[in-house]
């Protein structure tokens, strides 16, 4: 089946320490993104990419990290720099036109301990 | 002012009834239009593309007024089920997507 995983669902992760969210995606769409969510709001873009080797800064990077050295991959490092990085994270992927729906992800929830 | 706009909630209303959510948009290059549902602690889904003419699915009808940009999402004969939070999402080559309205059915 064609679809979009995230993983791991829970990270915990002690202050101070990088850590790094997977997002995989099979459906051959170009575009991938990277939100994140707070309990009761909708979604901040962090990070998004058109095409492999490229991506763009969104709302909130500062903190955050990404590469897209494959098509199929779209993984974010939160850094040791991100103050409050406790978060529902959500990955998405789309075709580059934006004119078709995106497919997310089940998300990673990310506590700070 | 944001580039998506929605509706403040939540929306409290009682089963069976006809709520209808809001969405207005400030860029008017825009040219895909969608009502995604997201329930708690899950990621959101795409309920159902909007179409410049208008289009319905079941009980959702989601309409287009692009001269006055804004969307649209009608629920008829609400169900318990349908409690959820609904975003819009605007594209342009890019999602830009809204603050979504939380919308709570009582019994």
């Amino acid at each position: 089946d064609g679809g979009i995983t995230q993983s791991p669902k829970y990270l915990f992760r002690k202050e101070g320490q990088n850590v790094t969210l997977s997002c995989e995606q099979n459906l051959n769409h170009d575009a991938m993104y990277w939100y994140r969510q707070d309990p009761g709001q909708g979604l901040r873009l962090i990070y998004y990419s058109q095409i492999v080797n490229d991506f763009q800064k969104g709302d909130i990077a500062e903190g955050y990290s990404v590469s897209r050295e494959k098509k199929e991959s779209f993984p974010l490092t939160v850094t040791s720099a991100q103050k409050n990085p406790t978060a529902f994270y959500l990955c998405a992927s789309s075709d580059r036109t934006g004119r078709t729906e995106a497919f997310f992800g089940q998300g990673t929830r990310l506590t700070v301990v | 002012r944001k580039e998506v706009e929605q509706d403040p909630g939540p929306f409290n209303v009682p089963e069976g009834a006809t709520v209808a959510f809001n969405c207005t948009y400030s860029n008017s290059a825009s040219q895909s239009f969608f009502w995604y549902r997201q329930d708690c602690r899950k990621e959101p889904k795409l309920l159902m593309s909007v179409y410049s003419s208008g289009n319905e699915d079941g009980r959702f009808t989601a309409q287009l007024n692009r001269a006055s940009q804004y969307i649209s999402l009608l629920i008829r004969d609400s169900k318990l089920s349908d409690s959820a939070t609904y975003l819009c999402v605007v594209s342009n080559y890019q999602l830009i997507w809204g603050a979504g309205t939380k919308l709570i059915i009582k019994p």
